[in-house]
């Protein structure tokens, strides 16, 4: 079968750093994402890894291991608008995207 | 500019109606997909097509029907089956076929209640 598993909630403190954890089951993986989705809105697409290792995009990174079904968004100098939920989705090759409950994100001033 | 694009934004339906959500996408993707979500919760897949005129059932298909006869539209019919329809209805697309697929790029969504 296939599953994907995030934290329901975190909170972190304007300025700094906090990692949200995704863990993944699937037999036929072909690329992890991470989406943030604003209350009331559509998820907009933040990153994407297909191979093994750290992907940085400015402020924020995501980083992927396969062979543990692993993957984290790292998010830096964290700003109140980053206060939003966060989805990893993987593709299933040839299919879909599957996609998490969601990690709801709080940034305290 | 190329996008997605859901209306309407917001939807009233009275129990007992069939009503259809339209998506048309400009970005020239083969693969199409419809999500459902509910407060506090994540995606939902309700069908998915990644070529024209074929479409697959996702998780939660039953009370949907879709169909995809142009490449670019791929609109979602929610039946009087639907038990419980009130939810926000997320269409996206994507390259598809696999290796080379980009993300899934998301149109506005839908918000659909029942009265």
């Amino acid at each position: 079968g296939q599953n994907i598993d995030q934290p329901t909630e975190m909170t972190a403190t304007e300025g700094a750093i906090v990692q949200i954890n995704c863990t993944y089951q699937t037999s036929g993986f072909n690329g992890l994402f991470w989406y943030q989705q604003h209350a009331g809105e559509a998820p907009t697409f933040l990153s994407y890894n297909v191979l093994d290792g750290l992907e940085e995009k400015g402020r924020f990174s995501s980083f992927l291991s396969r062979s543990k079904g692993y993957s984290y968004l790292l998010l830096k100098e964290l700003q109140m608008k980053d206060s939003a939920s966060y989805l990893c989705a993987f593709y299933n090759y040839g299919q879909n995207f599957v996609f998490g409950p969601g990690t709801r994100l709080s940034v305290l001033p | 500019d190329g996008g997605i694009t859901q209306s309407p934004k917001y939807l009233f339906r009275k129990e007992g109606q069939n009503v259809t959500l339209s998506c048309e996408q400009n970005l020239n993707h083969d693969a199409m997909y419809w999500y459902r979500q509910d407060p506090g919760q994540g995606l939902r897949l309700i069908y998915y097509s990644q070529i024209v005129n074929d479409f697959q059932k996702g998780d939660i298909a039953e009370g949907y029907s879709v169909s995809r006869e142009k490449k670019e539209s791929f609109p979602l019919t929610v039946t009087s089956a639907q038990k419980n329809p009130t939810a926000f209805y997320l269409c996206a697309s994507s390259s598809g076929q696999g290796i080379g697929n980009t993300e899934a790029f998301f149109g506005q969504g839908t918000r659909l209640t029942v009265v």
